[in-house]
């Protein structure tokens, strides 16, 4: 069975701080892709990443930082210097190798305060 | 930048009703989805299908039923809309079958009176 969690339901900061969303998954499947969204208000869910389990190399792009460690079955993501823009629902997402079927965590609402 | 839209965005309809929410992409994607979830809240799997004739449904269960005649729509009905429906419903596609990345519409937001 496949489980994605995510602890933080609500994270609130204020602007120019760092923040990390915490996703920790369970699956039995030794191959399988990870995924962060990015949900704003208006509701669209914006696509941010896809990892697979064979690469645990940590990614950065701009302000936004994925870390990969199977040996704890997590994949957090963390904004630097957090901007008001930054205020969505977040969520994790995994899918097995074999299929596309992707199953979401509950999702982290951040609110970034001026 | 994900070519994939619906209509309509917003839908507020009395209980009785038979509905159908639009989505198409333009992207030639096999594989295509649909969500409900409440807002901020997690997304359910109702529907998708890997292809035209392809339906399957998803984890949730839905009074929804879908088709897909057309590589690039798959409209989801409502025979007969009740508030329980109420929700922000988001469809989604992707490449094909396998471990590829879902890209996602704006969502219809329907509300059910």
């Amino acid at each position: 069975a496949q489980k994605v969690t995510q602890a933080q339901t609500e994270i609130s900061v204020v602007e120019k701080e760092d923040v990390t969303l915490d996703c920790v998954y369970e699956t039995r499947d030794t191959t399988y892709y990870l995924f962060w969204y990015k949900q704003p208000p208006s509701g669209e869910l914006v696509f941010l990443i896809r990892r697979n389990s064979f690469d645990e190399q940590n990614e950065i792009s701009g302000r936004y930082s994925w870390n990969f460690q199977k040996s704890t079955s997590s994949f957090n993501f963390t904004i630097t210097a957090s901007q008001v823009v930054d205020s969505a629902v977040y969520f994790c997402a995994l899918s097995p190798y074999n299929n596309n079927d992707m199953r979401f965590g509950a999702g982290t609402r951040l609110t970034v305060k001026p | 930048e994900a070519d994939i839209y619906q209509t309509p965005r917003y839908l507020v309809i009395g209980t009785g009703k038979k509905i159908t929410l639009e989505c198409s992409q333009t992207m030639g994607h096999d594989k295509m989805y649909w969500y409900q979830q409440d807002p901020g809240m997690e997304l359910h799997l109702i529907h998708y299908s890997y292809g035209v004739n392809s339906t399957e449904k998803g984890d949730l269960s839905s009074e929804s039923t879908v088709s897909r005649i057309r590589t690039e729509h798959f409209p989801l009905t409502l025979e007969s809309a009740r508030p329980s429906h109420t929700s922000q419903y988001l469809c989604a596609s992707s490449r094909n079958k396998y471990q590829e990345t879902q890209y996602f519409g704006p969502g219809t937001r329907l509300l059910v009176l």
